[in-house]
């Protein structure tokens, strides 16, 4: 059964603390996996798309990398404004998306 | 700007009462899809087109119904048979044909809230 589980459910941090979210997904014929961030009472914003095993993709404080059956977001130093849900989600043949639950992210000054 | 919108952002129904949420596109994107979102649950696919005129039922599709008349418009009606209609609902695109890498972006509009009084 293809599924996507993202680990923890929720994360605080401290303002320059660095960490890193996890998304492992089962699915068969991964087209691509993407990272969005998800504002309180807004729609999903596109960050990555990682296509293969060994990708690595960087905006600013935030670092995608993926293997064969999981991905990493990694947040550098992070602030204030990094607070909010990070959304992992694979495609799979026939252009099935799957969602993770998300992690949410506070960070505090 | 392209994009996609949606409305209204929030709304309130009735027991027993049809409400249509609207979503609109205009990057030129074959496929829509309508999902739910949930606290503590991923999001939750209720239908989703590839082609005007036509539509597939996702995981959820009872107690909601749809229309592709056409390309740019992909409105979604939560009708009285939704028992649990109460959730954030969001709306996407996306090209039909696979990038260069085999893979497609969904662009999400800013959603609608739609309670149940």
């Amino acid at each position: 059964e293809d599924q996507v589980t993202q680990s923890p459910e929720a994360l605080r941090l401290q303002e320059g603390e660095s960490s890193s979210l996890n998304c492992s997904y089962t699915v068969s014929g991964l087209r691509g996996l993407f990272w969005y961030r998800q504002d309180p009472g807004k729609g999903p914003e596109f960050l990555f798309t990682l296509y293969s095993a060994g990708e690595e993709k960087e905006k600013e404080r935030l670092k995608a990398t993926l293997t064969k059956k999981e991905s990493f977001l990694h947040i550098t130093a992070p602030k204030p404004e990094d607070s909010a849900t990070y959304l992992c989600a694979v495609q799979a043949p026939g252009n099935q998306f799957y969602f993770g639950t998300g992690t949410s992210l506070t960070v505090i000054p | 700007d392209g994009g996609i919108t949606q409305s209204p952002k929030y709304l309130f129904r009735k027991e027993g009462q049809n409400v249509t949420l609207s979503c609109e596109q205009n990057l030129n994107h074959d496929a829509m899809y309508w999902y739910r979102q949930d606290p503590g649950q991923g999001l939750r696919l209720i239908y989703y087109s590839q082609i005007v005129n036509d539509f597939q039922k996702g995981d959820i599709a009872e107690g909601y119904s749809v229309s592709r008349e056409k390309k740019e418009s992909f409105p979604l009606t939560v009708t009285s048979a939704q028992k649990n209609p109460t959730a954030f609902y969001l709306c996407a695109s996306s090209p039909l044909e696979l990038g260069h890498s085999g893979a497609n972006v969904l662009t999400f509009g800013a959603g609608s809230r739609l309670t149940v009084l």
